[in-house]
């Protein structure tokens, strides 16, 4: 059973520093990887999506890559700014079964001031 | 990116009743929707996977005789919590899919409060 484990579980970083959220999942045959983000008491916004025969993605101050056969992503934040306060979730989809994801137990990430 | 609205936004009832969550995908045919619960401070937590015109498959430990689900429609998928109880208290999230390795795009969520 894939298990997905996100550290740290939370994060309070002063603005304008650059930080790396880090996802960590058991089963590597996986078929793709995505970050989302969760402000509080609201849906999930799709932030990238990497494939498993990619290495990274990047959009805009985000930037994930994936060690598929370690088992490992990271989401680097640039110049972190106070909008960027939310919970970042990591999900896989399982080779073969593409559609499930299995979520990770995200990261409460706090951008002070 | 495609639009899954969620009906109601929240709602709060009395213990013993029934509520019926909508999950519509706007501009596009959703052939798979999923349903995910999350509680306070922890991940989702799929539920079940449903298909257009067919039964859903729920994950094991969700009871289907209480968490029902109908896909009617590629663009309609309601999940009814019957006989909903306090512990059913929680974020219920649906996501839409054209179906295959496609994307899920995810709703907004239904907050469900039961006293």
């Amino acid at each position: 059973k894939q298990e997905v484990t996100q550290i740290p579980a939370a994060l309070s970083v002063p603005e304008g520093e650059n930080l790396v959220l880090n996802c960590s999942f058991t089963d590597s045959a996986i078929y793709n990887l995505q970050w989302f983000r969760q402000d509080p008491g609201k849906g999930l916004t799709s932030l990238l999506l990497i494939q498993s025969s990619q290495r990274e993605q990047t959009s805009g101050r985000l930037n994930a890559s994936l060690d598929k056969s370690s088992g490992r992503s990271t989401l680097y934040i640039a110049a972190s700014q106070p909008g960027d306060s939310a919970t970042y979730l990591c999900a896989v989809s399982r080779a073969g079964t593409a559609s499930k994801l299995t979520f990770g137990t995200g990261t409460r990430l706090q951008v002070t001031l | 990116g495609a639009v899954v609205s969620q009906h109601p936004s929240w709602v709060i009832c009395k213990s013993g009743t029934s509520v019926k969550i909508e999950c519509r995908s706007l501009d596009f045919q959703a052939t798979t929707m999923f349903w995910y619960r999350q509680f306070p401070k922890q991940s989702l937590m799929l539920m079940a996977t449903s298909n257009e015109g067919s039964k859903a498959t729920y994950e094991q430990g969700v009871e289907k005789d209480k968490f029902l689900i109908n896909h009617a429609s590629l663009t309609l998928s309601t999940l009814t919590v019957t006989s909903a109880h306090p512990e059913d208290s929680s974020f219920y999230i649906c996501s839409a899919s054209s179906g295959g390795y496609n994307e899920q795009f995810f709703g907004p969520g239904t907050r469900l409060t039961v006293l």
